[in-house]
């Protein structure tokens, strides 16, 4: 069956504008996460959906970060004004429940490059 | 297991040897743990799985040992592939208290021909 999908896979942008990344969840899965993963690092939380519940953004490092999902299944992440250090592949996963046992299933990821 | 530094750790193993790749974790309290393995372009990829209750857990060609009275983990590869070569993360979440995944570093093996 189709894996989580990531669009696009790879974004330039100039320092200073906003950028949208969108993640298509696996069909059926209830919980959509948001990582971060610079340059030969592991993976950063960034924001994580669960059901109708309210998003856990704790790991979103500004206010310059915010995602919503709508409908249940489909997510946007938006960078508004976006630096340099933005830099980075962000991977969304689905599970088909949250935090209670089931692994996660990850996308490619978008590679960002802000230039 | 928080991901720190800028240089993964690094392993090279003969084609068709054994590796083990090692984890330690930073909360005592998780409970849940899982190996995945990440190749170049790609998103991670979940390999295998553990629980606190148990110290150990087998797979095909792949085994994952939990050692919690010293907050260690470890994933073993049996008769590595070329394939096999990626990076390695492992990952802990407490899930009683539904915690978010922390990943590790990560290290990145390397199957020598």
């Amino acid at each position: 069956g189709a894996g989580v999908s990531q669009s696009p896979s790879n974004k330039v942008t100039e320092k200073g504008k906003d950028v949208e990344l969108r993640c298509d969840p696996i069909s059926g899965h209830t919980a959509l996460y948001w990582y971060r993963q610079s340059l030969g690092q592991g993976l950063e939380f960034l924001i994580y959906f669960q059901g109708n519940s309210a998003p856990d953004k704790s790991g979103l490092p500004s206010d310059r970060f915010s995602a919503e999902r709508t409908g249940g299944s489909v997510s946007t992440l938006t960078i508004q004004r976006t630096q340099q250090e933005d830099s980075a592949v962000y991977l969304c996963a689905s599970s088909l429940e949250g935090f209670s046992g089931s692994p996660l299933h990850f996308g490619n990821g978008t590679r960002l490059t802000v230039t | 297991g928080e991901s720190v530094g800028l240089h993964l750790p690094t392993l090279s193993v003969q084609e068709g040897d054994n590796s083990i790749i090692n984890c330690a974790y930073s909360n005592s309290a998780s409970d849940y743990f899982i190996w995945y393995k990440q190749e170049s372009g790609k998103g991670p990829q979940f390999i295998i799985d553990i629980r606190s209750n148990m110290d150990k857990r087998q797979g095909q060609r792949v085994t994952v040992l939990l050692n919690k009275t010293v907050k260690h983990l470890s994933l073993q590869i049996a008769a590595t592939q070329p394939g096999d070569s990626a990076v390695y993360f492992c990952a802990e979440t407490n899930l009683q208290g539904a915690q978010k995944l922390v990943f590790g570093q990560g290290t990145r093996l390397t199957i020598n021909p």
